[in-house]
């Protein structure tokens, strides 16, 4: 089975612009989280998608957003890029119940904003 | 709110020692917790998860951690340390604060960042 797949690695953009990340689901989960990793710190939640719905919503302003495919693969989108907005951002899928199934996680984005 | 306390951000053991990683929960309900591996430049790796039943989980790796209850903790440990272990270990404990019923996110500790002398 293939795992998480996230594109791309690593990008850097401009204050004020805008950025999209991708996410491809491993095969077999239908729901994908997104997490903010700054450094030093642990992963925050972003929000989760099940069945292309925002199941779910972390501490994040709406310039977070993000889609889900009928394919369960995943974007999240950042407007009006801020400098505290450079992180490693971290997609998980799982299954429905990702607390019991487990879920798998990709490598992640390295996003710079200058 | 739900919450995860790592206290110990740096711990340097020589291999072949003992370790024991602390991780401290807040959570209003039975808690579902996890232990994650990250090495550098790397995604998550589940190390092992607890939810009911025995309050000592057999992970991967040889790990192992031990649900306290009592004390709100869930300590990682691991009898002796290989080289390899050398990594960054989070603590997450798993629930739908700020989200909204239906959701399943995990809130992570700020990690332990493990160094091995060889």
């Amino acid at each position: 089975e293939t795992g998480v797949t996230q594109s791309p690695t690593h990008l850097i953009k401009t204050r004020g612009q805008q950025v999209t990340l991708r996410c491809s689901s491993q095969s077999g989960h239908n729901t994908v989280s997104w997490y903010q990793q700054a450094l030093g710190q642990g992963p925050q939640f972003i929000f989760q998608y099940y069945r292309e719905e925002e199941n779910g919503r972390g501490n994040f302003p709406p310039r977070f957003s993000g889609l889900q495919f009928p394919n369960y693969s995943s974007e999240l989108n950042v407007n009006a890029l801020e400098l505290d907005d450079s992180a490693l951002y971290l997609c998980a899928s799982s299954h429905r119940d990702g607390f019991i199934d487990g879920y798998t996680f990709g490598s992640g984005t390295r996003l710079t904003v200058v | 709110a739900q919450s995860v306390t790592q206290p110990d951000i740096h711990i340097t053991v020589s291999e072949g020692a003992s370790l024991e990683l602390r991780c401290n929960y807040s959570y209003g309900a039975t808690p579902y917790l996890f232990w994650y591996v990250q090495s550098p430049g790397q995604g998550l790796q589940l190390l092992l998860k607890y939810f009911s039943g025995d309050t000592l989980v057999q992970g991967i790796k040889g790990f192992e951690a031990e649900f306290k209850r009592s004390q709100s903790s869930f300590n990682l440990r691991k009898p002796s340390v290989h080289w390899s272990d050398a990594a960054e270990y989070f603590c997450a404990v798993g629930g739908n604060a700020y989200s909204g019923a239906g959701s399943y996110q995990l809130t992570f500790g700020k990690g332990t960042k493990l160094s091995v002398i060889p």
